[in-house]
């Protein structure tokens, strides 16, 4: 399985301000993603974060908002840009894949997420 | 991938056994159920997943009728700390691609 750590674990910022969150797996993994979790609401996917090249943005998240950076295989950050309290949620870091893993099934790993609330 | 659907909230007495039920009824041939659950303020937790078999692990039972146009998963004794929100997610297993999460069913299992 793969240990992955978010920091912040959780943060209070005031509006117009920017966050970055960053993402540390304990292993190679080949796939890492960004969710978020609104008060309440179930996970939405921002973006797929890729080695080297700019991030998959999913409808209604654009690069400008959360910009995002994967610079190898373990490491990746979200930032929340210019924030209002509509971005107060849970960001959660997600992995597939991990590196000499075999098979049709590819389990899908979870960080404990960032909650960040914003004044 | 296929759509799912769970109940929005289901109750459960400790030691008894939870049931919890999931449609997906567009399920395709080559398409896994998953069931994660989701603690409150933690992120969520893999539980199991299954194609066409009865699955069992230390955590749960996973069973798949022959249709597989739904699955039932089984905690066989609730715990108070298996109060969480469960999502059931259909997906093709060699995927490398996210997780779709639905609302989920919210199990709240009582003393």
């Amino acid at each position: 399985s793969a240990v992955i750590s978010q920091k912040p674990s959780r943060d209070i910022c005031q509006r117009g301000t920017s966050l970055t969150i960053q993402c540390q797996v304990d292993s190679q993994v080949t796939m890492m993603f960004w969710y978020r979790q609104q008060p309440g609401q179930s996970l939405t996917l921002i973006a797929t974060a890729n080695q080297g090249s700019e991030a998959t943005y999913e409808s209604g998240f654009v690069i400008d908002k959360f910009p995002i950076s994967r610079p190898n295989l373990t490491f990746s950050t979200l930032t929340v840009s210019n924030m209002s309290p509509e971005d107060s949620s849970i960001y959660l870091c997600s992995v597939v894949g991990l590196a000499g893993e075999v098979g049709v099934y590819n389990e899908q790993f979870f960080g404990p997420g960032t909650r960040l609330t914003v004044l | 991938d296929a759509k799912t659907t769970q109940p929005t909230s289901m109750d459960c007495a400790e030691g008894r056994a939870a049931n919890l039920p999931c449609n997906h009824s567009t399920i395709s041939g080559n398409e896994y159920v998953y069931w994660y659950r989701q603690i409150h303020s933690q992120g969520p937790q893999y539980i199991i997943h299954g194609l066409k078999n009865n699955e069992t692990n230390e955590m749960a039972s996973l069973i798949i009728t022959e249709d597989r146009k739904s699955s039932t998963l089984i905690l066989p004794h609730a715990t108070l700390r298996d109060t969480a929100v469960y999502y059931c997610i259909a997906r093709t297993g060699g995927s490398q691609g996210n997780l779709i999460f639905g609302k989920g069913t919210k199990l709240s299992v009582k003393p």
